[in-house]
């Protein structure tokens, strides 16, 4: 079954530090990965696609990781702002299919 | 990327009425989705949105209840019926770039509330 889990559903930290968020996925045949941020009350917003043969990506303070052999990716954010206070949604397409598997997200609250 | 709209961006209706909801791309797409979000969940695919043609509906989801318009390749809309508190949700248009990697831009929502 094509599943994407999050870890943590929630997380709050302090404005400045930096954070992981993780992802684990199973869907097959693999054809990309991307991170979504939605804040409240407003659709996702891409933030990176990563397809196989990528295993890193950067867009400004989040960089995104991807290990296809281990089905894992990681969202990191250096110098967190509150601004970045916002749900995080792991995305998974698999090749030959149009729909997209979601993550449940992980909430992230940065505390000024 | 594309910009989309969406109309309404929230209600707050009654039980047993309809709601419609207009999604509009500023440019072409072949693509077009509706999703919805239950509080504190994910996106659930409703259903796929063809220009031309019949929308095709995910498991759990009937045209009777979420019938869906596409006119043209810019817009679209998604009527939710005999409303009931389930359906209180933020109902959100996607579209699908032409590109390599398929990339997925989201509306703003509607976020509905029925009483």
């Amino acid at each position: 079954k094509n599943q994407v889990e999050q870890s943590p559903q929630s997380l709050i930290i302090l404005e400045g530090k930096n954070c992981t968020l993780q992802c684990n996925y199973t869907v097959s045949p693999f054809s990309n990965l991307r991170w979504y941020k939605q804040d409240t009350g407003r659709g996702p917003v891409s933030l990176t696609i990563m397809t196989f043969s990528e295993n890193t990506k950067s867009n400004g303070r989040y960089t995104a990781t991807l290990d296809a052999d281990t089905k894992q990716s990681s969202l990191h954010i250096t110098a967190s702002q509150l601004s970045d206070s916002a749900s995080y949604i792991c995305v998974v397409s698999a090749t030959g299919f149009q729909k997209l598997v979601f993550g449940t997200g992980t909430r992230l609250l940065v505390s000024p | 990327s594309a910009v989309i709209s969406q109309k309404p961006s929230r209600d707050i209706c009654q039980r047993g009425t309809s709601l419609t909801i207009q999604c509009q791309v500023d440019s072409q797409v072949t693509m077009m989705f509706w999703y919805r979000q239950q509080p504190g969940q994910s996106l659930t695919l409703i259903a796929t949105a063809n220009q031309g043609s019949e929308a095709t509906y995910e498991s759990g989801f009937v045209i009777d209840k979420f019938p869906i318009s596409r006119p043209n390749l810019t817009f679209s809309t998604l009527t939710v019926s005999n409303m009931s508190p389930e359906d209180s949700s933020i109902y959100l248009c996607s579209v699908e770039s032409s590109g390599d990697t398929n990339e997925q831009f989201f509306g703003p929502g509607t976020r509905l509330t029925v009483l």
